[in-house]
């Protein structure tokens, strides 16, 4: 019944450790999104893809990179952990542009 | 002016109660509008659209006031199931990437038995 997987849910790793953070979907929607979500913040953009088409948000920090092989599957590859990089780490798809975004449940990292 | 604004809260009412929360928005050109649901530590869940002059779905009604850059959210007869942040959403509407969301901060409800 999931539509939007994200693993692994929890997530520790050490300070300048590179962590994978990985997203499926079964909806074969268009957009694929990753937010960063820190505590009683709002969602914050990282980037999204609209099919093979990639667009970084301009104050996403070069440490945060992401790719997507095929339509279901979306990576957030962050290359060296800072401590401000703790945050839940949500992954969201829309079946077009501007539509309704249904998120996974999200991946909470931890960084040592 | 936020692109996105509500009042944090929190709001602190008895079951069976009537509340309603507010945001307004910056951009004019915003096209979509939404209401998301997030419970402490989970994602955010859609819980409705607003796409026109507002819906309603059960307890719930959303409104829009184009003019005055508003949206409106009720809940009747609060349930203690209705605990929890209300995010106001609205897409980005110029530049790149319009189609782009903006999350508000969130109103937090707190429903007492």
């Amino acid at each position: 019944d999931a539509m939007v997987i994200q693993n692994p849910r929890y997530q520790v790793t050490q300070f300048g450790k590179p962590v994978t953070l990985s997203c499926s979907q079964t909806l074969n929607h268009n957009v694929m999104y990753w937010y960063q979500q820190k505590s009683s913040q709002a969602p914050k953009l990282l980037f999204h893809y609209y099919d093979k088409d990639f667009n970084n948000e301009a104050d996403t920090p070069d440490n945060f990179q992401s790719r997507r092989p095929n339509t279901s599957f979306c990576f957030l590859d962050i290359r060296s952990p800072g401590l401000g990089d703790a945050a839940m780490y949500l992954c969201a798809t829309s079946r077009d542009s501007g539509g309704e975004q249904y998120f996974g449940p999200g991946t909470r990292l931890t960084v040592t | 002016r936020k692109e996105v604004e509500q009042d944090p809260g929190p709001f602190n009412v008895p079951e069976g109660a009537t509340v309603a929360f507010n945001c307004t928005y910056s951009n004019s050109a915003s096209q979509s509008f939404f209401w998301y649901r997030q419970d402490c530590r989970k994602e955010p869940k859609l819980l409705m659209s607003v796409y026109s002059s507002g819906n309603e779905d059960g307890r719930f009604t959303a409104q829009l006031n184009r003019a005055s850059q508003y949206i409106s959210l009720l809940i009747r007869d609060s349930k203690l199931s209705d605990s929890a942040t209300y995010l106001c959403v609205v897409n980005k509407g110029y530049g790149g990437s319009q189609g782009n969301l903006i999350f508000g901060k969130g109103t937090k409800l707190s429903v007492k038995p």
